[in-house]
């Protein structure tokens, strides 16, 4: 059974503030991580990607994998209150064929102004 | 930029009834995967579809479920004989190849009743 693990939250910040979002996952066969972000009542949009090792940057968000611990984060740097919402945390396997993203139950973040 | 688009957007059904949720993936797109999300819950995989078949399915999609792509854009969900307990958010997805990002439509709330 893959499980993907999530802290429910809510996660406050204040606007400006570094905002650190964690995940684990069950199954070292892993190969993918994708960080998605959902507003309430929508669909899971993508933020960001990330497949080795190290830490990966796109704008203010950097994504984060260690393979060995089986922990993937993301951080958002100068969080504005437009990024108060769910983020999902969703991994793939992707042996045998299997191409089903498996998801954490997500992250609530609300940025303070 | 291109996007993943479903119909209808809410849909409220009797119990029994049977339902077809409708997707346009993204073109170029060779992958195709329904997803759901009960209110309150975490996004659970349904099917993936490559090359006019099923390529994997999750345990929750049993004989009530079936999809298929009628033509070269649309790909659909039918539900037949829904249960009050089918009533989620219904997201389609598709992604270039198997390992790559999958992007998700704005999806399509069933209300059984």
């Amino acid at each position: 059974q893959k499980e993907v693990e999530q802290n429910s939250g809510p996660l406050s910040v204040p606007e400006g503030a570094i905002a650190s979002l964690n995940c684990t996952y069950s199954d070292r066969g892993s190969q993918s991580f994708f960080w998605y972000r959902q507003y309430s009542g929508k669909s899971p949009e993508l933020i960001m990607f990330i497949y080795s090792n190290g830490d990966k940057e796109d704008g203010r968000f950097t994504a984060q994998l260690n393979k060995a611990s089986q922990y993937v984060s993301l951080l958002i740097r100068d969080s504005q209150p437009s990024d108060s919402a769910t983020y999902l945390c969703a991994v793939r396997y992707s042996g045998a064929g299997s191409y089903q993203l498996t998801f954490g139950k997500g992250t609530k973040l609300s940025v303070i102004p | 930029e291109p996007e993943v688009t479903q119909t209808p957007s809410h849909q409220v059904t009797q119990m029994g009834q049977e339902v077809i949720l409708r997707c346009v993936p993204i073109s170029n797109h060779l992958y195709f995967y329904w997803y759901r999300q009960i209110l309150g819950q975490k996004v659970e995989f349904l099917v993936s579809f490559y090359n006019n078949e099923i390529s994997e399915k999750s345990e929750i999609f049993d004989d009530q479920f079936s999809v298929e792509r009628p033509d070269g854009s649309n790909f659909t969900l039918k539900i037949r004989s829904t249960k009050l307990e089918d009533s989620a958010m219904y997201f389609c997805a598709s992604s270039p190849t198997g390992t790559t990002e999958a992007f998700f439509g704005q999806g399509t709330r069933l209300t059984v009743v």
